[in-house]
């Protein structure tokens, strides 16, 4: 696509339930990434994927939180039995694996809000 | 671990007008990359200007340019002749540079928001 497209847009849930958050990152970027960015807050990264595996899932908060990658293309953030503090946007960007000077192409993020 | 620190949590400053953001960082790394971005109320992420470390010279944008203090870990931002749609909140970024490839984990500042009025 010619951006990077996240779906859905906003999303309000009640305490407790499961969500899912996709990403669809630029066609040929092999590098996705999703940050979170509280309410007053900068980015907070969350987890790093090269083509399909996650080198890095150290921004995780809890174990509640997970996120898969298939097809080295659309990526899902998953989280379990939201809490309230889950609240923010969820932010997702992509870019050229490899390149110097890699500049990342950002998503309009999901504004999550648990209710 | 990197931090990036922003002191300024809002500016304001007339159209027309210069206004420099400041951003200080902390990192024992001796190559990395440093960005700003801008986010306006639609959130969408645009990168303004990037800063190699192993570069001297201040990188410029148009009416964007940096003054990169590498010893004093300092990356502060000016926006000359400044537009409406300059409004936005911007954030100063962290990134490794690791074996002459970047990796790409962006660390941010906390953002300053920038109203630019008429």
């Amino acid at each position: 696509g010619a951006g990077v497209s996240q779906s859905p847009s906003n999303k309000v849930t009640e305490k407790g339930k499961d969500v899912e958050l996709r990403c669809d990152p630029i066609s040929g970027h092999t590098a996705l990434y999703w940050y979170r960015q509280s309410l007053g807050q900068g980015l907070e990264f969350l987890i790093y994927f090269q083509g399909n595996s996650a080198p890095d899932k150290s921004g995780l908060p809890s174990d509640r939180f997970s996120a898969e990658r298939t097809g080295g293309s659309v990526s899902t953030l998953t989280i379990q039995r939201t809490q309230q503090e889950d609240s923010a946007v969820y932010l997702c960007a992509s870019s050229v694996w490899g390149r110097l000077n890699t500049e990342a192409f950002f998503g309009q993020g999901t504004r999550l809000t648990v209710v | 671990a990197q931090t990036v620190t922003q002191s300024q949590p809002e500016m304001s400053v007339q159209e027309a007008e210069t206004v420099t953001l400041s951003c200080t960082y902390d990192t024992s790394e001796s190559n990395y990359y440093l960005f700003w971005y801008k986010q306006p109320p639609s959130r969408q992420m645009i990168l303004v200007i990037r800063q190699e470390a192993y570069k001297q010279q201040n990188a410029t944008e148009n009416r964007f340019s940096v003054n990169f203090q590498k010893a004093a870990k300092s990356f502060s931002l000016k926006i000359s002749d400044s537009q409406l749609g300059d409004t936005a909140m911007y954030f100063c970024a962290f990134m490794k540079s690791a074996g002459g490839t970047s990796y790409g984990k962006l660390t941010f500042g906390q953002g300053t928001i920038l109203t630019v009025h008429p």
